[in-house]
């Protein structure tokens, strides 16, 4: 099993729903998780932590986390047709020092 | 604002050549990482460095090397670039620490090898 995986997607959403990305990983990572933004040529950017059980929002977007099923998700709420990108779900190594990042889910909202 | 400047945006070399890339960063961060990104593979790490004059090979060394002479540059470097070296490049930078606050990546360079 690879540290983190995601669902390569594509994922459609109509403007306006829910969108739900994704993420598991291994025990070979400790408990800090990151989601970034990639969009089409660009680098990714950060969009939200999460360290601790539970749910965390910022707002149109709202990380969650699972330790006991060892997953990571972003929701975004209301999605726009700027949301669409590709998502990078990331988790830091044991050592502190490096992320482990997923193949990204590609994310389209459909106006 | 914080940054990662990447010297270049857009390269195109030819097979042989020696190609330098160069990241700068301003944030005074210990650590800093060289990723490639190709379609389907995601972000793969080639070297990284926790200090100065310090490197560690990452999960694709082959075909690379890199320089830290100053904590604020890192400089990857194709010693003979060939055509599967076309990819987008990432610089990024991090701090060290009990919390980790993420990556600052840089724009990308996006090479392409002829």
């Amino acid at each position: 099993q690879k540290e983190v995986e995601q669902n390569s997607g594509p994922l459609s959403v109509p403007e306006g729903a829910i969108a739900s990305l994704n993420c598991t990983y291994s025990d070979r990572v400790s408990q800090s998780f990151f989601w970034y933004r990639q969009y089409s040529g660009k680098s990714p950017e950060l969009i939200m932590s999460i360290y601790s059980n539970g749910d965390k929002e910022d707002g149109r977007f709202t990380a969650q986390l699972n330790k006991a099923s060892q997953y990571v998700s972003l929701l975004i709420r209301d999605s726009q047709p700027s949301d669409s990108a590709t998502y990078l779900c990331a988790a830091l190594t044991n050592t502190g020092n490096q992320f482990y990042f997923g193949t990204g889910t590609s994310l389209t909202v459909i106006p | 604002d914080v940054k990662v400047t990447q010297s270049s945006r857009y390269l195109v070399k030819r097979t042989g050549e020696k190609v330098f890339l160069e990241c700068v960063q301003d944030m005074d961060h210990e650590n800093m990482f060289w990723y490639r990104q190709d379609p389907g593979l995601g972000l793969r790490l080639i070297y990284f460095s926790y200090d100065v004059k310090m490197k560690e090979k990452g999960d694709i060394p082959e075909g690379y090397s890199v320089s830290r002479e100053k904590k604020e540059r890192f400089s990857l470097i194709l010693e003979s670039a060939s055509t599967n070296q076309t990819s987008m490049y990432l610089c990024a930078s991090s701090s060290t620490g009990a919390t980790n606050y993420g990556y600052t990546f840089g724009s990308g360079t996006r090479l392409t090898v002829v």
